[in-house]
């Protein structure tokens, strides 16, 4: 059982460049989320989407946008990444239980 | 604005002592306090969790103790291992889940 998967593991990327990261999850559950992890900030919810065709707004959504076309896919895209998005990415799932089941992570470096 | 704040940023403790980490919410909606562990290069993981029905819950060496007056919850670890360090995070459930800032335990042998 993989659980969530993501990828990249890690990136480095050129500031005004297009990425997309990826995370799947073969739990078949419902809802799904990205988050960011910062030193001393803890993880921030960038956007989420309770069921596939419909996504929302996080706590911090600027500058990313996401899909969700299917129950299994949730891409993550930086339009133009910028050098203040670099973090570690982190995908979750939750079958609509309190728990949420959380993916390895994607470290992006933006210069 | 962080709503849940959590202390301290960093912990050492000694193996067999007694971990302590502390959260504060201001989100009166909150209903469900889960702690998550994180290992480095890891995600994180639930570890344990209340409802604010309850002053204390109790899992192994895991125990969260709940003020609902006080809007304040905390992890104790007892018996602490060096197998514990890592990164706790406490979070509160409302219409989302919101965490606190991260606590970096080491606990040396």
């Amino acid at each position: 059982i993989a659980g969530i998967t993501q990828a990249p593991t890690s990136q480095i990327l050129a500031a005004g460049r297009r990425m997309t990261l990826r995370c799947t999850q073969d739990m078949r559950h419902n809802a799904m989320y990205w988050y960011r992890q910062d030193l001393g900030l803890g993880l921030r919810l960038i956007h989420y989407s309770n069921t596939a065709g419909t996504t929302g707004k996080g706590e911090v959504p600027d500058g990313y946008s996401v899909s969700r076309a299917n129950t299994d896919d949730f891409p993550l895209t930086l339009a133009s990444a910028v050098p203040s998005q670099t973090s570690v990415y982190f995908c979750a799932s939750s079958d609509g239980a309190r728990e949420q089941f959380f993916g390895p992570g994607t470290r992006l470096t933006v210069l | 604005q962080q709503q849940v704040k959590q202390s301290p940023q960093s912990l050492i403790v000694q193996k067999g002592g007694i971990s302590i980490i502390n959260c504060a919410y201001e989100n009166t909606a909150f209903d469900y306090f889960p702690w998550y562990q994180q290992f480095p290069g890891k995600g994180p993981a639930l570890l344990i969790a209340i409802r604010p029905d309850v002053s204390e819950k109790k899992e192994g060496r895991f125990t969260i103790s709940f003020n609902k007056s006080a809007k304040q919850f905390s992890l104790h670890i007892m018996d602490s291992q060096p197998g514990d360090s890592a990164t706790y995070f406490c979070a509160a459930l409302g219409s989302r889940l919101t965490f606190g800032e991260g606590t970096q335990l080491t606990v040396n042998p």
